[in-house]
C-alpha cells in the first residue's frame, strides 16, 4: 500500500462543476503540500497545510490530521484548471523526506 | 510504474565544498528533468528545467554558476551545488518526464546540510 494515496486518478468534468480531489496518507507528517502541474511545465505549489483549511481564489484545501486525510476543492471550475494535481507529505519519520502521491489528472471541458 | 532515484538521499558537507546530486530514471528515458528545492517548512521552488543534451533553463533568481545542472544522458541528470554555504541547506528534488510531458515522476529527494 502506498503511503500517500490520491483519488481519483483521473477526473473529467464540465466547466462550472465543483471539483474534489482526495489525499490520504499513512505516515506521520509535519506538513502536506498540494501542487499543480500543467502539461509540459514544472510544478506550482498551491498550498502547504499543517492543519485546518486554506483558501486561495477558487481553490480550497483542507486537512484532517486525526483522519490523515486532505482534500483539494476547486469551485466554479474552468478549462484552465486542467492539470495534474499532486499531494505530497513531509514525512516526519524519514527526516521529513517528501512522499508523493501519484497525482490526479483533471480535465475540465468547456 | 516509472521510478526515479536520487543519490545521495542525504548529505552533510563543510562550507566551501561542492556537492553533486544525481537523479536517475531507472526504467524509462527522461527527455526532460526538473530540479526543485524546498526550504524547511516552505513550499517547493522550481530551480531549473533540463532537456537531454542541451543547457538547462534556470528560473529567475537561481544562480547558474552556483547550481550546475548536467543532463548528459536520457537517464541521468546531476545537480552540483558549488562552494556550498549554510544557506544552501535544503531539500533538493528532481522529477523526470518522457515525451509525454503531462506525466512527471518524482525522486525521493536529497537533504543537503552545509555546516
Amino acid at each position: 500500500k502506498n503511503e500517500v494515496e490520491q483519488s481519483p486518478q483521473n477526473l473529467t468534468a464540465q466547466e462550472g462543476e465543483f471539483i474534489t480531489i482526495n489525499c490520504s496518507y499513512s505516515v506521520g507528517i509535519s506538513a502536506l503540500h498540494w501542487l499543480q502541474q500543467h502539461p509540459g511545465g514544472g510544478i506550482v505549489s498551491l498550498f502547504m497545510l499543517s492543519s485546518g483549511k486554506k483558501k486561495h481564489g477558487r481553490l480550497i484545501a483542507t486537512i484532517n490530521i486525526q483522519e490523515k486525510h486532505s482534500s483539494l476543492h476547486i469551485t466554479a471550475s474552468h478549462p484552465r484548471d486542467s492539470a495534474v494535481y499532486i499531494c505530497a507529505v513531509d514525512n516526519m519519520d524519514s527526516n521529513y523526506q517528501l512522499i508523493w502521491g501519484a497525482g490526479t489528472k483533471l480535465i475540465i471541458k468547456p | 510504474g516509472a521510478v526515479v532515484s536520487q543519490h545521495p538521499s542525504w548529505v552533510i558537507c563543510k562550507s566551501g565544498t561542492s556537492v553533486k546530486i544525481e537523479c536517475r530514471s531507472l526504467d524509462f528515458q527522461a527527455t526532460t528533468m526538473f530540479w526543485y528545492r524546498q526550504f524547511p517548512k516552505q513550499s517547493l521552488m522550481l530551480m531549473a528545467t533540463s532537456n537531454e543534451g542541451s543547457k538547462a533553463t534556470y528560473e529567475q533568481g537561481v544562480e547558474k554558476d552556483k547550481f550546475l545542472i548536467n543532463h548528459a544522458s536520457l537517464t541521468l541528470s546531476t545537480l552540483t551545488v558549488t562552494s556550498a554555504h549554510p544557506e544552501d541547506s535544503s531539500f533538493y528534488i528532481c522529477s523526470a518526464s518522457t515525451h509525454r510531458v503531462d506525466t512527471q515522476y518524482f525522486g525521493p529527494g536529497t537533504r543537503l546540510t552545509v555546516l
